[in-house]
């Protein structure tokens, strides 16, 4: 079946630090790729999108390229902040789902340390 | 309102009892969703509303959770005879009618103890 697999976290780094955290995915079709943020005590908030292959998200200095040839839709960012600290989910949907429900990966709990 | 509006955000309820939540979804938003979230798991769908369809309720985990969407608004996650099992934060989310590629929004979400 359909699945999004992340890497365990926790991952810690500090501030000003490069971010990578790997997600592969695993879907019948062409679905949409996405990557929410949770922080602390707040709901989960769309971070970026992608909705084809070899496109790219991008939001707040964070990307994310969708690679068909590798099911991937790794996150980075150059340099991370203290407030970076969240967990970040990955997810896929499919347009033929009907349902349009997401899958999502397990979270990767990210500590950025002062 | 200006975002998807959970309640209570935190219920402790002991064994056996039936828990009520509530979800208000963004006014416009036809697509209403709860997922489950238990500890260091990911995120688990629980049942889908769109419009006036039929409620995806593929992924209700048992016959004790039942959900409902009046006036195609505010909805009820509510969980009989709660089992210690149940305890998760319950999320809700919504979306516009062609929302699929804008994301959904989430609340909160309902911090749910079972003792």
């Amino acid at each position: 079946g359909d699945s999004v697999t992340q890497m365990e976290g926790p991952v810690t780094l500090s501030e000003e630090a490069f971010l990578t955290i790997n997600c592969t995915y695993t879907a019948t079709g062409y679905p949409s790729l996405f990557w929410y943020v949770q922080y602390p005590g707040e709901g989960l908030q769309l971070l970026l999108k992608a909705t084809k292959a070899d496109d790219k998200g991008s939001n707040k200095g964070f990307e994310a390229t969708y690679r068909k040839e590798t099911t991937s839709f790794h996150l980075e960012k150059g340099s991370v902040q203290v407030s970076d600290s969240a967990v970040y989910f990955c997810a896929l949907t499919l347009p033929t789902s009907g349902t349009y429900k997401y899958i999502f990966g397990t979270g990767t709990r990210l500590k950025v340390l002062a | 309102g200006a975002g998807v509006s959970q309640s209570p955000s935190n219920k402790v309820t002991e064994k056996g009892k039936d828990v009520e939540l509530r979800c208000d979804p963004i006014s416009g938003h036809t697509a209403l969703y709860w997922y489950r979230q238990s500890l260091g798991q990911g995120l688990e769908f629980l049942i889908y509303f769109q419009g006036n369809s039929a409620p995806d309720k593929s992924g209700l985990p048992s016959d004790r959770f039942s959900a409902e969407r009046t006036g195609g608004s505010v909805s009820t996650l509510t969980i009989q005879r709660t089992q210690q099992e149940d305890s998760a934060v319950y999320l809700c989310a919504s979306s516009p009618p062609r929302g699929l590629n804008y994301g959904y929004t989430f609340g909160s979400g309902t911090r749910l103890t079972v003792v």
